[in-house]
């Protein structure tokens, strides 16, 4: 498997105030990817990255923001966080375009 | 209309069964058809990756993909209680996945 991890793996936190959730890879890959996990929803993609410093939204992107300045980390940021975003988060990465997409372990975000 | 449309379950079933875990998308432009994995509290791991249409078999799983009714389903023979998880189906087009909601299945001794 992918050496994929994420931090932390549990918060809790205060409406308004700022979240920062960190994805680390060994694998040297390209392509990284934040997601979302809701009930009824799935997984839906937040924001992706396609190198270093290249980011792009994704379908649920309105109120975070993703920095990417080395290939391992990939960094997820609730300016504001909102109730609305209590969820769990998970990071993947890839080696390519169209190819696996590997999952880290998840983190479990409560907005109070 | 989501773009892909996947029965939440549960799917409840006895040990030995087999299963019919199924997605429907509405995209015709998906070339890549997948299904992963979850278990309870863990991220998700891919379990089969096909192209296009047509069927692929790994021991007990089988993955179709029927192109033509927007249909992609995963078969699972003689099921046992460690099946028991979460199926999620994924397709793409470009670099992006796009994936079902998951169908929960219970698999009991």
């Amino acid at each position: 498997d992918a050496g994929i991890t994420q931090s932390p793996r549990h918060k809790v936190t205060e409406t308004g105030t700022p979240v920062t959730l960190r994805c680390h890879q060994t694998e040297n890959h390209r392509y990284m990817y934040w997601y979302r996990q809701d009930p009824g929803h799935g997984l839906r993609l937040i924001h992706y990255s396609y190198g270093v410093k290249d980011t792009d939204k994704g379908e649920v992107s309105d109120g975070y923001s993703v920095s990417r300045s080395k290939t391992e980390d990939f960094l997820l940021t609730l300016e504001s966080a909102t109730s609305s975003q209590t969820s769990v988060y998970f990071c993947a990465s890839s080696p390519g375009v169209q190819e696996t997409q590997y999952f880290g372990p998840g983190t479990r975000l409560l907005v109070l | 209309q989501k773009e892909v449309e996947q029965d939440p379950g549960p799917l409840s079933v006895p040990e030995g069964a087999i299963v019919s875990l199924n997605c429907t998308y509405s995209n015709s432009a998906f070339q890549y058809f997948m299904w992963y994995r979850q278990y309870s509290r863990k991220g998700p791991e891919l379990l089969m990756y096909t192209y296009s249409s047509g069927n692929k078999e790994d021991g007990r799983f089988t993955a179709q993909v029927d192109k033509s009714s927007k249909y992609i389903s995963l078969f699972i023979r003689d099921s046992q209680p460690s099946d028991s998880a979460t199926y999620l189906c994924a397709m793409s087009d470009t670099d992006k996945l796009i994936f079902g909601t998951g169908t929960r299945l219970q698999v009991f001794p």
